[in-house]
């Protein structure tokens, strides 16, 4: 059974600060795995999509890395604003199926 | 629209009553896909619409649960003789594709509808 977790539960850090998320995954086997952001009271904003045969994805100051041999996923983040400050979600959807499992998530605080 | 939509935002009900939940996916995609995020549970999922194909409801949690998609585009979440277990936030999402033996697509969200059973 596929599971995520994801470390640390919550940062909080300095404005300008770089920083790395990371979600882990228990079992290889997978088509996708996606980053998301949630403000609160808010649905699920998309970041970066990996595909399976990719190693990273890259979007202005975001970078999400895939290591699927090691089951793990790490979310950079440069030069940190106020504004990044949400619950950073990881999802795999694995090989066979096209749900996604869910991390249980980051909250990053980042202090202006 | 642009994105993925879905009403009410909120709906507050009683115990035992029947409630419907609507999502309008992104036009021209295929699959719809149905979750729920519930504090102590996390994102978890319930159930999966592609194209014609016969949906995958692995993740529904009881029979009072059901969907269905209507011409390929709306859907429909429907919770039956509601508990209070059931007060949680229900997404939908959609994607462009999805085919067997192929990378998924990206998944776009909905805002969510926020269901409270009383």
């Amino acid at each position: 059974k596929q599971e995520v977790t994801q470390i640390p539960a919550a940062l909080s850090v300095p404005e300008g600060e770089n920083l790395v998320l990371n979600c882990s995954f228990t079992d290889s086997a997978i088509y996708n795995l996606q980053w998301f952001r949630q403000d609160p009271g808010k649905g699920l904003t998309s970041l970066l999509l990996i595909q399976s045969s990719q190693r990273e994805q890259t979007s202005g100051r975001l970078n999400a890395s895939l290591d699927k041999s090691s089951g793990r996923s790490t979310l950079y983040i440069a030069a940190s604003q106020p504004g990044d400050s949400a619950t950073y979600l990881c999802a795999v959807s694995p090989a066979g199926t096209y749900k996604y499992i869910f991390g249980t998530g980051t909250r990053l605080k980042v202090l202006a | 629209g642009a994105g993925v939509s879905q009403s009410p935002s909120n709906k507050v009900t009683e115990k035992g009553k029947d409630v419907e939940l609507r999502c309008d996916p992104i036009s021209g995609h295929t699959a719809l896909y149905w979750y729920r995020q519930s504090l102590g549970q996390g994102l978890e999922f319930l159930i999966y619409f592609q194209g014609n194909s016969a949906p995958d409801k692995s993740g529904l949690p009881s029979d009072r649960f059901s969907a269905e998609r209507t011409g390929g585009s709306v859907s429909t979440l429907t919770i039956q003789r509601t508990q209070q277990e059931d007060s949680a936030v229900y997404l939908c999402a959609s994607s462009l594709v999805a085919l067997a033996g192929v990378n998924s697509y990206e998944q776009y969200f909905g805002p969510g509808t926020r269901l409270t059973v009383t």
